[in-house]
């Protein structure tokens, strides 16, 4: 009866190097979302997966952005040559349809010096 | 595209009712929900509304008017540990095929 994880909870990392990002979404759930979230801010949307495949990338910021989901369960979020600016908590998210109600993760703080 | 909009903070008093509005932007509608957001920790699925009316939950209630394009959470019998963020979240079709946020309502609430 586990939720959703994400590791690592907090990330340090120097500008321009590279992250993952782990997303462990709860059985069964076949859509995957993953998002960023600022102090004060609402959670932005990245991408999301139904089963495998993006369905939706068109939140990515830039092409150094990029998400897999290879067997439809674990996602993993990477991020090339690390911005200050893309310090924040990265959230994911699981749903077993579409519409209906998300369950988050605890979220990964990235902290880009 | 989408956009959600409500107001950035709202203040009442423990015991009171409050409301916090929502309009939303998006091609098609799927639905409109509402997560709670104590800080430090991860949103929290609140209410879901795909028809047009209100769903009642114990002290939360969520209505939608999709005419409108607008919802609104209220929130009864306040206590202290509602004070949070509160986000409305759209999804909708086709090319808006996914779920985003608004902003947040930060919820104030007085002893």
């Amino acid at each position: 009866g586990a939720g959703v994880s994400q590791t690592p909870s907090n990330k340090v990392t120097e500008k321009g190097k590279y992250v993952e990002l782990r997303c462990d979404p709860i059985s069964g759930h076949t859509a995957l979302y993953w998002y960023r979230q600022s102090l004060g801010q609402g959670p932005e949307f990245l991408i999301y997966f139904q089963g495998t495949g993006a369905a939706d990338d068109s939140g990515l910021p830039n092409d150094r952005f990029f998400a897999v989901r290879p067997e439809g369960s674990v996602s993993t979020l990477k991020i090339q040559r690390t911005e200050r600016g893309d310090s924040a908590v990265y959230l994911c998210a699981s749903s077993a349809a579409l519409a209906g109600e998300q369950f988050f993760g605890p979220g990964t703080r990235l902290t880009v010096l | 595209g989408q956009s959600l909009e409500q107001p950035s903070e709202v203040t009442a008093v423990e015991g009171a009712i409050v409301q916090i509005n929502c309009t939303y932007q998006t091609s098609g509608f799927y639905g409109l929900s509402w997560y709670q957001q104590h800080d430090g920790g991860a949103p929290t699925f609140l209410s879901y509304n795909a028809l047009d009316g209100l769903e009642e939950t114990g002290r939360f209630s969520s209505f939608l008017s999709r005419s409108d394009s607008y919802g609104y959470l209220l929130l009864q019998e306040l206590q202290m540990k509602d004070s949070a963020s509160y986000f409305c979240a759209v999804r909708g079709e086709g090319r808006d095929d996914k779920i985003i946020f608004g902003k947040g309502t930060r919820l104030h609430i007085l002893p």
